[in-house]
């Protein structure tokens, strides 16, 4: 079955980049998300990517997919305190449903 | 409201007890899905409906979930004889359409149920 991967947590200082990772099993994935939670709250979807993109960028999130190494990134250039949640990749692979990865809790340093 | 609502925000019952979580989705949204995360672990998806009919059940952990949607509108999902393992956020999702669009079928969260079997 599918499986996704993240690393559970990632500690940054205000105003570095942060760098978010995800490698996926499903070559057959359409899209690739990314959702942010913040304490409380429910997912809110921030970018996602189309399989046949290597990369998407909006406003300070950088998206790359390494298609061969299924392998998916988030990069958050200026880090801010807001910035800290619990980041979920997901792969879309069949017709409806997301698999999720773990989540990765993005703490950043004032 | 214009989100995705579900309630009771909070539940904690007694282990063996039946539970009942509710799910409002985006008026005018066909799809809608249930998922659950457990502490430690990713979100978990349990079943998603198209209009009022369930073509998947695959991720229901066992015979004591069930779901249903009436309406085309409001989910419930219901828990029978509760477990220790069951506590976790239930989580709905609703978007537009299902497969196919161009720009992903975005799925909006509520805020989850959070349930404790005690």
């Amino acid at each position: 079955g599918e499986d996704v991967e993240q690393s559970l947590f990632l500690s940054v200082r205000e105003g570095d980049s942060s760098v978010i990772n995800c490698t996926y099993t499903d070559s057959s994935s359409t899209y690739l998300y990314w959702y942010k939670q913040e304490p409380g709250a429910g997912l809110q979807l921030l970018t996602y990517i189309f399989s046949n993109m290597d990369m998407k960028q909006d406003q300070r999130l950088t998206v790359l997919l390494n298609k061969k190494d299924k392998h998916l990134s988030l990069r958050i250039a200026d880090t801010q305190t807001g910035d800290s949640a619990i980041y979920f990749c997901a792969e879309k692979a069949g017709a409806n449903n997301l698999f999720f990865g773990t989540g990765t809790r993005l703490t950043v340093i004032p | 409201g214009a989100g995705v609502s579900q309630s009771p925000s909070n539940k904690v019952t007694e282990k063996g007890k039946d539970v009942e979580l509710r799910c409002d989705p985006i008026s005018g949204h066909t799809a809608l899905y249930w998922y659950r995360q457990s502490l430690g672990q990713g979100l978990e998806f349990l079943i998603y409906f198209q209009g009022n009919s369930a073509p998947d059940k695959s991720g229901l952990p066992s015979d004591r979930f069930s779901a249903e949607r009436t309406g085309g509108s409001v989910s419930t999902l219901t828990i029978q004889r509760t477990q220790q393992e069951d506590s976790a956020v239930y989580l709905c999702a609703s978007s537009f359409s299902v497969g196919g669009r161009a720009d992903g079928d975005e799925q909006f969260f509520g805020p989850g149920t959070r349930l404790t079997v005690l």
